[in-house]
C-alpha cells in the first residue's frame, strides 16, 4: 500500500533555529515528491521534486530528495514566527496520474 | 486573481441533512479534486475529476457526490449527512501533469 509517513508530527522552536522536517515516502512507480506549506487555511505549493541529489532552494527554504532511501528533506534556516505553518508531503499514488497520497504533515511552530 | 472558489466557508448540518459544496476555478485546469483534512490524517481524496465530462472515486467515496458541470466547476453532495463527515473539505485544480495544485479556502462542515 503507498504511504507517505511524516516525521516529526510537531516541532516547537525559537526564532533564528534552523529546522529540519522529514518525509519518507513508500509509492509504487515513484514520480515526484511534493511539499506544500499549510497555514490558517489551503495548502500553498512549495516544492515538487523529481530527481535525487538535487537541491530545491526558494528563500530560506530548502528541499532535497534520495530516491534510493526513498527519503525527502525540508529544511529552513533563520526561522521567522512567519514560518509557522503545517507542512505537508505528498506523493502521487501507484500508478494513478492524478491521486496524490498525503502524509499527516508536520506542525511547525516557531517562538519569538 | 480568483483562482479557486469554494462555498460555503463554513456550514452546519444535521444529521440526515443534505448539502452541496460548490468549487470553480478560472485557471483553465483540467482536473479537479475534492479532498477531506482531518486532524492528524492529512488530506485525503474524496473525489477527482481528471476532465470535463469525467468522474472518480478517490481514497473515501463513501456518502458523497460529485458532478464536473463544465470545465470551471466540480461540486460535492452529501446526501445524507453523518457525524462521521465533520471535517474541512478543500477543492483544488491542476494544470497538466503534477505541477502545482491550487486550493480553495477550504469548507468546515460540522455535523450533528
Amino acid at each position: 500500500e503507498d504511504k507517505v509517513v511524516q516525521s516529526p508530527l510537531s516541532l516547537v522552536v525559537h526564532e533564528g533555529d534552523t529546522v529540519t522536517l522529514n518525509c519518507s515516502y513508500e509509492v509504487t512507480n515513484f514520480r515526484s515528491l511534493l511539499w506544500y506549506k499549510q497555514e490558517k487555511k489551503a495548502p500553498t505549493f512549495l516544492f515538487m521534486l523529481t530527481s535525487s541529489g538535487i537541491e530545491k532552494k526558494s528563500g530560506r527554504l530548502s528541499s532535497i530528495l534520495d530516491k534510493k532511501e526513498l527519503f525527502s528533506i525540508l529544511n529552513i534556516t533563520a526561522t521567522q514566527t512567519g514560518d509557522s505553518a503545517v507542512y505537508l508531503c505528498a506523493g502521487p499514488k501507484g500508478d494513478s496520474n492524478y491521486q496524490l497520497i498525503w502524509g499527516a504533515g508536520t506542525k511547525l511552530i516557531i517562538k519569538p | 486573481n480568483a483562482g479557486v472558489t469554494q462555498t460555503p466557508k463554513f456550514q452546519v448540518l444535521k444529521t440526515g441533512q443534505s448539502m452541496t459544496l460548490q468549487c470553480a476555478q478560472d485557471m483553465n485546469h483540467n482536473s479537479m479534486y475534492w479532498y477531506r483534512q482531518d486532524p492528524g490524517m492529512g488530506l485525503r481524496l474524496i473525489y477527482y475529476s481528471a476532465s470535463e465530462g469525467t468522474t472518480d472515486k478517490g481514497e473515501v467515496p463513501n456518502g458523497y457526490n460529485v458532478s464536473r458541470l463544465n470545465k470551471r466547476e466540480f461540486s460535492l453532495r452529501l446526501e445524507s449527512a453523518a457525524p462521521s463527515q465533520t471535517s474541512v473539505y478543500f477543492c483544488a485544480s491542476q494544470g497538466a501533469g503534477y505541477t502545482e495544485a491550487f486550493f480553495g479556502q477550504g469548507t468546515r462542515l460540522t455535523v450533528v
